[in-house]
Parts: C-alpha cells; sequence; structure tokens
C-alpha cells in the first residue's frame, strides 16, 4: 500500500531555473510532510518540512507547497544550482511515517 | 521494485528489556542499511550506518552500547534496543541501498513503532 508516491522517478532541469518535484499522498491524516536529500553513498539529509497547518514553508532556495485538498505536495528549488542533483525522498507522517520511491534530480551547468 | 522488510511494524516493551528490529532487503542484497530513529514532528535523525561483515558505523551522540546493529548477511541487519526505557520510546526505521543499472537507489523499510512502558 503505497501511500505516499512521487510518480517522476527523474528530473532534468538547467542550472538557474526552478526545479519542482511533486508528491501525492492517499492518507489525509498525515499531518507533517518533509522532504530529503540524498547524494550517492549517503543516508538521506533533511531538507525541509511542513505542518499539515500551513500551504507553504520557506527555506533559502528551497520552498515546500502543500495543498492538503489535492493531498499533494511540492518541493520548489529556485535558482537550481548543479550541487542540487541528487535524489528527492518526501515523507508524510503522523505517528509514523512513510516516504515515496525518490525522484533523482540532475541540474545541468 | 526492491521491497525492505522491517519487522516488528510495532512493539510494546517493559522497561528494562531488550527489543530486536529486523530489516530485510527481500529481492536485492543490500551492501550497505541505515537506522534512523524519528520523534514525532520531527525529521529523521540517522543513527548508524550497517555495512555486511563489519561494524556499524554510529553516529556522534547514539550510544553503540545500547543500540546494538548486526548486518552478518547481505539481506537481513538488525537493530537491537538493550535494557530499554520509556526515553527509548520512538519510530525507529530502516533503509537499504541498491545499485540498480549503475544507479544507486535507497529503499525504506515500513518502519517499527517501540513503546517502552
Amino acid at each position: 500500500d503505497q501511500q505516499v508516491k512521487q510518480n517522476s522517478p527523474s528530473l532534468s532541469v538547467q542550472e538557474g531555473r526552478i526545479s519542482i518535484l511533486n508528491c501525492d499522498y492517499t492518507n489525509s491524516m498525515f499531518d507533517y510532510f518533509l522532504w530529503y536529500k540524498k547524494y550517492p553513498a549517503e543516508g538521506p539529509t533533511f531538507l525541509i518540512s511542513i505542518s499539515s497547518i500551513k500551504d507553504k514553508n520557506e527555506d533559502g532556495r528551497f520552498t515546500v507547497f502543500l495543498n492538503k485538498s489535492a493531498k499533494h505536495l511540492s518541493l520548489h528549488i529556485v535558482p537550481s544550482q548543479p550541487g542540487d542533483s541528487a535524489v528527492y525522498f518526501c515523507a508524510a507522517s503522523r505517528n509514523d511515517m512513510r516516504f515515496g520511491a525518490g525522484t533523482r534530480l540532475t541540474v545541468k551547468p | 521494485g526492491a521491497v525492505v522488510s522491517q519487522h516488528p511494524s510495532r512493539v510494546i516493551c517493559k522497561s528494562g528489556t531488550s527489543v530486536k528490529i529486523e530489516c530485510r532487503s527481500l529481492d536485492f542484497q543490500a551492501t550497505t542499511m541505515f537506522w534512523y530513529r524519528q520523534f514525532p514532528k520531527q525529521s529523521l535523525m540517522l543513527m548508524a550506518t550497517s555495512n555486511e561483515g563489519s561494524k556499524a558505523t554510529y553516529e556522534q551522540g547514539v550510544e553503540k552500547d545500547k543500540f546494538l546493529i548486526n548486518h552478518a548477511s547481505l539481506t537481513l541487519s538488525t537493530l537491537t534496543v538493550t535494557s530499554a526505557h520509556p526515553e527509548d520510546s520512538s519510530f525507529y526505521i530502516c533503509s537499504a541501498t541498491h545499485r540498480d543499472s549503475g544507479v544507486e537507489k535507497l529503499f525504506f523499510g515500513s518502519g517499527t513503532q517501540l513503546s517502552v512502558l
């Protein structure tokens, strides 16, 4: 039962442009959402989160948007940099945590 | 697709007992597995990196004698919470890396909710 889905396995963006990573969830009980970033041979690192009482959270170049009615969240990276190239996981949580399968972002110079 | 199975999904135990959590890669060999801990409304905290056939690498502040990690085979890693106390109550989750067509991917287990009474 895949409660959190990232339907795009990969995304390629030009440096300086916006990267938009999408995530959908099915369980309306989730009340906390997170994005993680993972480089090869490393564990994922926390990037940004949002509580279900908000619809937007911004941290520097990273902004997460939450649309509860659509059960959809997205991560915007502006401007994208080559160092942003990594796999991005979204996660949804209430008492436990469920992860999407990840989206591989490639930012081309 | 690759699947990581984590068991048990939920455990309630008395203070002072030890609890073992298993993380299995069902259809691939995982040379590296990660163990995390998560408190409500907080992000995952990496506890340790488990490599098959060698000692786990623990993150700073994680007690090695408290959280025993064994990665005896390419498909199984275990986390044992020894002499559990109420402050160990948390959500524990594992993940495993798998190289597919030259691309490294990460797969998560479904997690274990530990409640210590």
